[in-house]
């Protein structure tokens, strides 16, 4: 079964470095998102991402955050200046239409030192 | 925000029994709701749907049942099996939204014992 693929699993850095969290989304899937999960809370919608273009972001999704797709299959988030409270599970997901039912992928667990 | 909320962290069930894992919401517009199960290490998984112009949707031992009246959605899972012990979270769709963003709750554990 196609899955969505994120990697590194686990990252580590330190406060002020910028990271980049890579996903590749299943290859006929159009429309793309990020979530995040800080640990023991709710899994919060970051960015939605279609034709090239964000279709919608959240509060938390400031300028500090930005997301890519350099070469039509991979899909990334940059986090420009980490911050402690960045420390989160990272979740990719996408789906091939409109619609809820997406695949996430197993996630990057970031921790900010 | 507390659009939507699992107020049960934590369920544990026989096996062979049901399972009821609940959910409520707040904003009475929200017009889409799913279940998304997870294990340790890996992402959510989708697990069942419902549209709020139905009260109830059924897909093998899953079903999911909506009182708009209420403000509340549950899950039924029968027979309960060991398989089935994850993290079972809740998610619905804010009205007038086009870009198919979710607000998932809190989530709720399952521990089904042998």
């Amino acid at each position: 079964e196609p899955e969505v693929t994120q990697t590194p699993s686990h990252q580590v850095t330190q406060m002020g470095q910028e990271v980049i969290l890579r996903c590749v989304p299943i290859s006929n899937h159009l429309y793309f998102y990020w979530y995040r999960q800080i640990l023991g809370q709710k899994v919060e919608f970051l960015v939605s991402f279609y034709n090239n273009e964000i279709s919608e972001k959240s509060e938390i999704f400031d300028d500090q955050f930005s997301v890519e797709r350099p070469d039509g299959s991979n899909f990334t988030l940059k986090i420009r200046s980490t911050k402690l409270e960045d420390s989160a599970m990272y979740f990719c997901a996408s789906s091939e239409t409109e619609t809820y039912g997406y695949t996430f992928g197993s996630g990057t667990r970031l921790t900010v030192v | 925000d507390q659009q939507v909320k699992q107020n049960s962290p934590s369920l544990s069930v026989q096996e062979g029994r049901i399972s009821i894992l609940n959910c409520d919401y707040t904003n009475s517009m929200f017009d889409y709701f799913l279940w998304y199960k997870k294990y340790p290490a890996e992402g959510p998984t989708f697990l069942i749907s419902i549209s709020s112009i139905k009260d109830k949707n059924e897909d093998g031992r899953f079903t999911v049942f909506l009182n708009k009246s209420a403000k509340h959605l549950s899950l039924h899972i029968v027979p309960s099996q060991p398989g089935d012990s994850a993290v079972y979270f809740c998610a619905a769709s804010p009205p007038g939204d086009s870009s198919y963003k979710l607000i998932f709750g809190s989530g709720t554990r399952l521990l089904v014992r042998p």
